[in-house]
């Protein structure tokens, strides 16, 4: 069964330094998105992508975060700058269905890479 | 006024139970609604989609959508200690879903 697979699992990073996340969506799927869940909190939408541009972003998805497919298969979000409040959990979704379509489609997601920030 | 509020829990039922989870949410243009369960540390897994006033059932699991109460709620049937997790209610108006913050479920052998 296809499924969206994310790279790495975990990462650890010092405070500053930059992060990039990777995430392999569903082959005939159209729409991505990047989700983060602070532990024991809830899932929170970042960003949603879709025919190489960014769709919608939340107020959480600033300056320091960029979201790019660098090829037809992989799909990233880069943390440039660290800060302790990003360790999170960090969810890769995707979606078929475009347009006015896509809002009715069902969202799968990655198993996650857990970001600690030290 | 949250935008997909959820009961915290936990809701304890016993194994074999009807175990009920309810959802309310503010926007009333939302079109799609989602069930999803998450295990502990894990990521979300899609098990219910509801678009239309009315129940959706799918084996175990019925989903019911009051669109004019604004309310969505998950049944689970015949309760197994493995349906032990959180459940999230997710909406939908624009691109992007709008999560609760999840129901924890606990069934007791």
């Amino acid at each position: 069964e296809p499924e969206v697979t994310q790279t790495p699992s975990h990462q650890v990073t010092q405070m500053g330094q930059e992060v990039i996340l990777r995430c392999v969506p569903i082959s005939n799927h159209l729409y991505f998105y990047w989700y983060r869940q602070i532990l024991g909190q809830k899932v929170e939408f970042l960003v949603s992508f879709y025919n190489n541009e960014i769709s919608e972003k939340s107020e959480i998805f600033d300056d320091q975060f960029s979201v790019e497919r660098p090829d037809g298969s992989n799909f990233t979000l880069k943390i440039r700058s660290t800060k302790l409040e990003d360790s999170a959990m960090y969810f890769c979704a995707s979606r078929e269905g475009s347009g006015s379509a896509q809002v009715l489609a069902e969202a799968f997601f990655g198993q996650g890479t857990r970001l600690t920030v030290v | 006024q949250k935008e997909v509020e959820q009961n915290s829990g936990p809701l304890s039922v016993p194994e074999g139970a009807i175990a009920s989870l309810n959802c309310t949410y503010s926007d009333r243009g939302s079109q799609s609604f989602f069930w999803y369960r998450q295990y502990s540390g894990k990521s979300p897994e899609l098990i219910m989609s509801i678009y239309s006033n009315g129940d959706k059932e799918d084996g175990r699991f019925t989903a019911q959508l009051n669109k004019a109460s604004q309310y969505v709620s998950l049944l689970i049937r015949d309760s197994q200690p493995s349906d032990s997790a959180t459940y999230l209610c997710a909406v939908n108006r624009r691109r992007a879903l709008t999560f609760g913050s999840g129901t924890r479920l606990q069934v007791q052998p």
